[in-house]
């Protein structure tokens, strides 16, 4: 079945500074892959998804590119934010009706100011 | 319109008890999920119900029964509990499986002593 790394586990950076995070995933099959960002005592919430005839998308601050040969995605914020302090997952979908988004281990993210 | 809601928020349990995790979504989703939130493990699918009527093993089912009471309702059972069990679990809910944006509720944090 699937299964999704995500790197780093941790990530400080300073308010303005751009963060990076990665993730890589086993089956070719996956076409869907989206990004949730979990604030404290809540449920993750979706912030940006791409598919996979798609290599590169961007909302204000957050793009998401996608190398679908290396298998691998990546998350990048720009101009952070002390409130893009937060824990981010990533995931993926394999191309199979029924099935469901298999989730990266997270990556907290501290933004200081 | 309230999303996605479980119950209780909060709960504990001594070793053998068994108790019912409810969730609700008024978003006419079709599929709808569990997971358990562990530190440093990410999101792990119990179960889930593509549509009404299905339901699925994830990656962790094993403890767990799952009902799909109708088209809103998605009931999650801990027969006897055990200390493993203790964990943040979540419920979500899609329009369908794949490529769409997965809700998720508040969580219930589950402690068995």
């Amino acid at each position: 079945g699937e299964n999704v790394e995500q790197h780093p586990s941790t990530l400080s950076v300073q308010e303005g500074d751009s963060a990076v995070i990665k993730c890589t995933y086993s089956d070719s099959a996956s076409n869907y892959f989206p990004w949730y960002k979990q604030e404290l005592g809540k449920g993750p919430q979706l912030i940006i998804d791409i598919r996979s005839n798609v290599g590169e998308k961007k909302d204000q601050r957050i793009a998401v590119t996608l190398n679908k040969t290396a298998k691998h995605f990546s998350l990048h914020i720009t101009e952070t934010q002390p409130e893009d302090s937060a824990v981010y997952f990533c995931a993926a979908s394999p191309n199979q009706a029924g099935t469901a988004l298999i989730f990266g281990k997270g990556t907290t993210l501290s933004v200081s100011s | 319109n309230a999303g996605v809601t479980q119950t209780p928020k909060f709960q504990v349990l001594k070793t053998g008890q068994s108790m019912t995790l409810q969730c609700a979504q008024d978003m006419n989703h079709n599929s709808m999920y569990w997971y358990r939130q562990d530190p440093g493990m990410g999101l792990r699918l119990i179960y889930y119900s593509a549509s009404e009527g299905t339901t699925d093993k994830g990656e962790v089912p094993n403890g767990y029964n799952v009902s799909r009471l109708n088209k809103r309702e998605f009931s999650l059972r801990l027969e006897s509990a055990a200390p493993s069990q203790t964990s943040v679990y979540f419920c979500a809910s899609t329009l369908g499986t794949g490529y769409y944006e997965q809700y998720f509720g508040p969580g219930t944090r589950l402690t068995v002593t």
